[in-house]
C-alpha cells in the first residue's frame, strides 16, 4: 500500500525557517518524481515545488522561488522542503504528492499524503 | 506562467442530476489536464488524468474531455458521495498549477 507520511509542520515566525518532511513507503521511491502542494485555510491547491527520481531536475513557484528548497533521499525514501524567509502567506496545510508512473505518459499526482501544517505568525 | 480558471466556482446540484464543471487554460496544454476531487478534511484524490483517461477504482460516472484549452469534467449522475470540490491541474509545464476550484453542493 502506498503511504507518504508528512511532518515538520508546526507554528513559526516571520522571517524563520522550518524542514518538511515526507516519508514514503509501499512503492519504489527512486521511479517517481515527487511533490509538494500546499492548500491556506479555506483556499485552494498551490503547487509549490516539485522534484525529479534523481534530484536532477527542480522546480518552484514563483511564491516560494528563492526561498525554498526541494530535496530528496532515495536511500532513505524520503522528500523534503526547507523553508526560509518563512512569511504569513505561507501559512498552510501542506502536501507531498507522487506524480504518476512513466508508463502512465502523464505527471498527475495520483497519491497524496495527509499534510503537515505550517503556521506562520509572531 | 499558465493559469487554469474554472467554472463555475460553486454550483448546487441534486442526486441523480448530470453536472459539468469547465476548466480553461490561458495557453494550449494539449491533453495535459487533470481533474482532482477533494472532500473538506481529506487530501486530494485524482480522478481524471491526460483529460480523459479514468484513474483506476473511479466510478464510470466521471468522464473528462477537452484538449487544448477548454476541457470539461463530467458527472454523469450525482451519488451523495460526490459532493466535494473539484480541481484542475495543468501538467504541460513544470510549474504546475491547478484551478481555483468547483464547489460541488447539495440542492
Amino acid at each position: 500500500e502506498v503511504q507518504l507520511v508528512e511532518s515538520g509542520g508546526g507554528l513559526v515566525q516571520p522571517g524563520r525557517s522550518l524542514r518538511l518532511s515526507c516519508a514514503a513507503s509501499g512503492f519504489t521511491f527512486d521511479d517517481y518524481a515527487m511533490h509538494w502542494v500546499r492548500q491556506a485555510p479555506g483556499k485552494g491547491l498551490e503547487w509549490v515545488s516539485g522534484i525529479s527520481w534523481n534530484s536532477g531536475s527542480t522546480g518552484y513557484a514563483d511564491s516560494v522561488k528563492g526561498r525554498f528548497t526541494i530535496s530528496r533521499d532515495n536511500a532513505k525514501n524520503s522528500l523534503y522542503l526547507q523553508m526560509n524567509s518563512l512569511r504569513a502567506e505561507d501559512t498552510a496545510l501542506y502536501y507531498c504528492a507522487r506524480t504518476m508512473p512513466l508508463y502512465s505518459s502523464s505527471s498527475a499526482f495520483d497519491y497524496w499524503g495527509q499534510g503537515t501544517l505550517v503556521t506562520v505568525s509572531s | 506562467d499558465i493559469q487554469m480558471t474554472q467554472s463555475p466556482s460553486s454550483l448546487s446540484a441534486s442526486v441523480g442530476d448530470r453536472v459539468t464543471i469547465t476548466c480553461r487554460a490561458s495557453q494550449s496544454i494539449s491533453s495535459y489536464l487533470n481533474w482532482y476531487q477533494q472532500k473538506p478534511g481529506k487530501a486530494p484524490k485524482l480522478l481524471i488524468y491526460a483529460a480523459s483517461s479514468l484513474q483506476s477504482g473511479v466510478p464510470s460516472r466521471f468522464s473528462g474531455s477537452g484538449s487544448g484549452t477548454d476541457f470539461t469534467l463530467t458527472i454523469s449522475s450525482l451519488q451523495p458521495e460526490d459532493f466535494a470540490t473539484y480541481y484542475c491541474q495543468q501538467s504541460y509545464s513544470t510549474l504546475y498549477s491547478f484551478g481555483q476550484g468547483t464547489k460541488l453542493e447539495i440542492k
